[in-house]
This record gives structure tokens, sequence and C-alpha cells, in this order.
């Protein structure tokens, strides 16, 4: 159960966007629409922002979207705000009936 | 409104046990399948174990596996996870979650509680 791979961090200014990249194995991401987003800022729990590759769910800002190809998801933020900087995490369903999450991205909004 | 509470944690000498409690309220708790993950100091999101609405299917993590075991009430409206043989690599903030309807996400997290193994 390896963890997918996520960059340690990601950065941009107000008004710009930034991609967070997530990539599994043909047994994870490659294999299931089950790809998650979390967003975490410090000291909270996470929070669901993107299920199934690329769905909002209520409440969520159209800011936040997602995508998948082959093995590897992403998750596009555009026009940054400060309140966007958090830890973020993807996950997904695996063949092995289990879960997998990524490594955490840290996004910095300078 | 939907929520979950969890409780239980606290400071465990290596080689202990202790049991996770998680409260759920706002929805149908037996509809849906539940999880924990854990969240190591200043490390990422490890998920840990789920269990089904009626209890039917388990499945845990290598690291956890033969150790931990997940269990609900639904008449209690109450999740669990029983955890023996502590190690120090099990020290986290454990989050009970609730699982999407299709299995594709946890979408309701609680705060979390504590865990710490040390002597």
């Amino acid at each position: 159960q390896s963890a997918l791979t996520q960059p340690p961090s990601v950065s941009g200014s107000p008004g710009q966007s930034v991609t967070i990249s997530c990539t599994g194995t043909s047994s994870d991401v490659g294999s299931y629409n089950r790809v998650s987003w979390y967003q975490q800022p410090p000291g909270t729990a996470p929070k669901l922002m993107i299920y199934e590759v690329s769905n909002r769910p209520s409440g969520v800002p159209d800011r936040f979207s997602g995508s998948k190809s082959g093995n590897t998801a992403s998750l596009t933020i555009s026009g940054l705000q400060a309140e966007d900087e958090a830890d973020y995490y993807c996950s997904s369903y695996t063949s092995s009936s289990t879960w997998v999450f990524g490594g955490g991205t840290k996004l910095t909004v300078l | 409104q939907v929520q979950l509470v969890e409780s239980g944690g606290g400071l465990v000498k290596p080689g202990g046990s202790l049991r996770l409690s998680c409260a759920a309220s706002g929805f149908t708790f037996s509809d849906y399948y539940m999880s924990w993950i854990r969240q190591a100091p200043g490390k990422g999101l490890e998920w840990v174990s789920y269990i089904s609405s009626s209890s039917s299917y388990t499945n845990y993590a290598d690291s956890v596996k033969g150790r931990f075991t997940i269990s609900r009430d639904n008449a209690k409206n109450s999740l669990y996870l029983q955890m023996n043989s502590l190690r120090a690599e099990d020290t986290a903030v454990y989050y009970c979650a609730r699982v999407g309807q299709w299995l594709t996400d946890m979408d309701v997290w609680g705060k979390g509680t504590t865990v710490t193994v040390s002597s």
C-alpha cells in the first residue's frame, strides 16, 4: 500500500491558478474514478473538496476543479485566495478494497 | 447537523491497548460505511480501516492488520477502534470519517482524538 505521489509544496499569488498532481498506479488511480481531494488548514480536520475525480460537494467554490489522466489525478485551484492556503491530500480507492492517500502538498499563497 | 465526535485517546505505553469511540449524529448511521484515518505528528494522512454498514465487511491497512479491530453498534450510532499491541509509530491523531455512499470518498470527518504511545 504505497502512498500516492504528490509534490511537497506549490505556491502562487492571489488570483493565479495552481495545479497539484497525484500519481498512483494501475491498481488505484488508474483503475477507478474513486479519486478524492481534501483540504486541511493547520490544526483542523480534513475537508472533502473533490470526489469521483471531478465532482464538488455542495458549498465548495467552483474555483476548485479535478481531473484525471491515466494514473495521475490533478487538482486545480483558480483565482487563488489567501484562505486557500492549506495542505491538500489526494486519495484513491484501490484494487485491494482499501484506500490510499497521497503524501500531501502544502499550498502557499504568496 | 451531521457530526462525528471521537473520544478515547490518551497516553499509553508500548504494548498497551486503547479503544477509540466515534459518536455519530445528524444522519442515518446504519446506512453508511465508516472509516478510521490517522495522522502522525507533522505527517500526512494514513487510511487505517473501514467497516461496512452492517459490519459484514472490514479491511485494514497492512500497518495495523492483526493488531487493530474496527467495529460498530448501529443501535448506538457508534463506531469503535480497538487498538492492541500499540507501538510508538501508532502515535497520531485518529479521525473517524463517514464513507460516501458510492465508496468514493470520506465526506464527513470528526475533529480527531490524539493517541500517544510512549514509555
